[in-house]
């Protein structure tokens, strides 16, 4: 089983509608959670990281952890075609200098004019 | 400046090039590490460098070597590469190496072997 599991889609929805994009994963000791973006052919963007369990929201993004569960999702509202992009979930444990990001294999979102 | 830059963006070589990528942030970030990313797969890591001394090396080739010469600069030298070694490079760089969760990339070098 690997550490973190993330269906790799692709997704296609119109544009206006909710997305949700989850994760799973096995190490109990994550304790960060994280949510990237990257457009073709550029960098991996940070859009938010949450620690422990929890929500956060910043604008239309909304991630949420359940550590009970093992489960992660980010969740778009009123998407625009310009959300079209790869989304990469990683999380990284607490232990200082052994911290390494570890990334599920990202799904490729297309939102539709 | 919240910018990690990478040069340079593209880069062609052949199996017995030496080439160099660059990497500098002016952040004040006190990690910055290097991965490879192959198409629709998530980056890799490769090396870290903590208060610019190399923490980590994930069993990479000796074809591919770092350096931090400073705290701002990160390069990877590449010598006798292969062509399963084309792939996307990206820097990344964070506060301090357990601050991870808020590392910020940059743009990448797409590197072609040929």
């Amino acid at each position: 089983q690997k550490e973190v599991e993330q269906d790799p889609g692709p997704l296609s929805v119109p544009e206006g509608a909710i997305v949700s994009l989850n994760c799973t994963y096995s190490n109990s000791a994550f304790q960060y959670f994280m949510w990237y973006r990257q457009y073709s052919r550029k960098g991996p963007e940070l859009l938010m990281y949450t620690y422990s369990s929890g929500n956060k929201e910043d604008g239309r993004f909304t991630a949420q952890v359940d550590k009970s569960s093992k489960y992660i999702s980010l969740f778009i509202r009123d998407s625009q075609p310009s959300d079209s992009a790869t989304y990469l979930c990683a999380m990284s444990v607490s232990s200082g200098a052994n911290s390494k990001l570890t990334f599920g294999k990202g799904i490729t979102l297309s939102v539709r004019p | 400046d919240t910018e990690v830059t990478q040069t340079p963006k593209h880069l062609v070589m052949g199996m017995t090039n030496k080439k160099s990528l660059k990497c500098e942030q002016h952040m004040g970030h006190r990690a910055m590490y290097w991965y490879k990313q192959k198409a629709k797969k998530p980056p890799e890591l490769m090396f870290v460098y903590s208060y610019e001394k190399l923490s980590i090396n994930e069993s990479v080739p000796s074809r591919f070597s770092p350096e931090c010469p400073n705290s701002s600069l990160l390069n990877l030298h590449l010598h006798a590469l292969q062509p399963e070694d084309s792939a996307l490079y990206l820097c990344a760089s964070s506060q301090a190496w357990a601050a991870v969760y808020e590392a910020f990339f940059g743009q990448g070098t797409r590197l072609t072997v040929v």
